[in-house]
């Protein structure tokens, strides 16, 4: 089982839907990250969590939401879904100082 | 702020031919340099770090790369690439502050790198 899971891997959806992104770990890290991935742009951070206390804005917050249910639990919400959110979404953990730990990543296409 | 920047986005090689991505970055602090690598259809992985020490670092797959603080460089490098190591690379900073622990990582643009037969 991968150590970062992402739930669901692909999702099409139409605008003004809801839509979460679940992400869980088994790796025990305190920090978790969502990250969206644009061709051309690179990752570029959404939200990040430090620990289930503590939340903070990434560069590209806008138009989303963020809860962490619990140390290994960190969900993305998109409470009403553009076209121009459809994109790579990568949760990744750390530990520290350290590496990141990505996901698999999830697909989201909204038409 | 920190930044990274990766002038080329696409890199075509011919296989057992050496390669070379550059990584520039801009900060005012010291830093943590990383790059990461996805695979088709995958997620990133950690290819090799740079947190202290030697400069040049070495990581899996053949794959190393050297630290140059004076030209604020990160530049990847393998001797002979395979096939395999078709995908796109990812050079990453972390600034190291004064609330320790708490950096955030800043990824360049990457690179697609095409091994040619």
């Amino acid at each position: 089982d991968a150590d970062v899971t992402q739930t669901p891997r692909n999702r099409i959806t139409k605008t003004g839907k809801r839509i979460m992104l679940e992400c869980s770990q088994t790796k025990g890290h305190d920090r978790m990250y969502w990250y969206r991935q644009d061709p051309g742009l690179g990752l570029r951070l959404i939200y990040y969590s430090f620990d289930v206390k503590d939340i903070n804005k990434g560069e590209i917050s806008d138009g989303y939401s963020v809860s962490r249910q619990a140390q290994a639990k960190f969900s993305l919400s998109l409470e009403s879904a553009i076209p121009n959110q459809t994109a790579l979404y990568f949760c990744a953990t750390r530990q520290g100082s350290g590496e990141l730990f990505f996901g698999e990543g999830s697909r989201l296409t909204v038409l | 702020a920190q930044s990274v920047t990766q002038l080329d986005s696409q890199v075509p090689v011919f296989e057992e031919a050496p390669v070379e991505l550059r990584c520039n970055y801009s900060s005012s602090v010291s830093v943590y340099l990383f790059w990461y690598v996805q695979y088709p259809n995958q997620g990133l992985q950690l290819l090799l770090k740079y947190l202290s020490g030697s400069t040049l670092v070495k990581g899996i797959n053949g794959f190393e790369a050297e630290f140059n603080k004076s030209q604020t460089s990160f530049h990847l490098r393998k001797p002979s690439v395979h096939i395999s190591d078709t995908a796109e690379y990812f050079c990453a900073v972390s600034e190291l502050g004064t609330n320790f622990g708490n950096e955030k990582l800043t990824f360049g643009t990457g690179t697609r790198l095409t091994i040619i037969p």
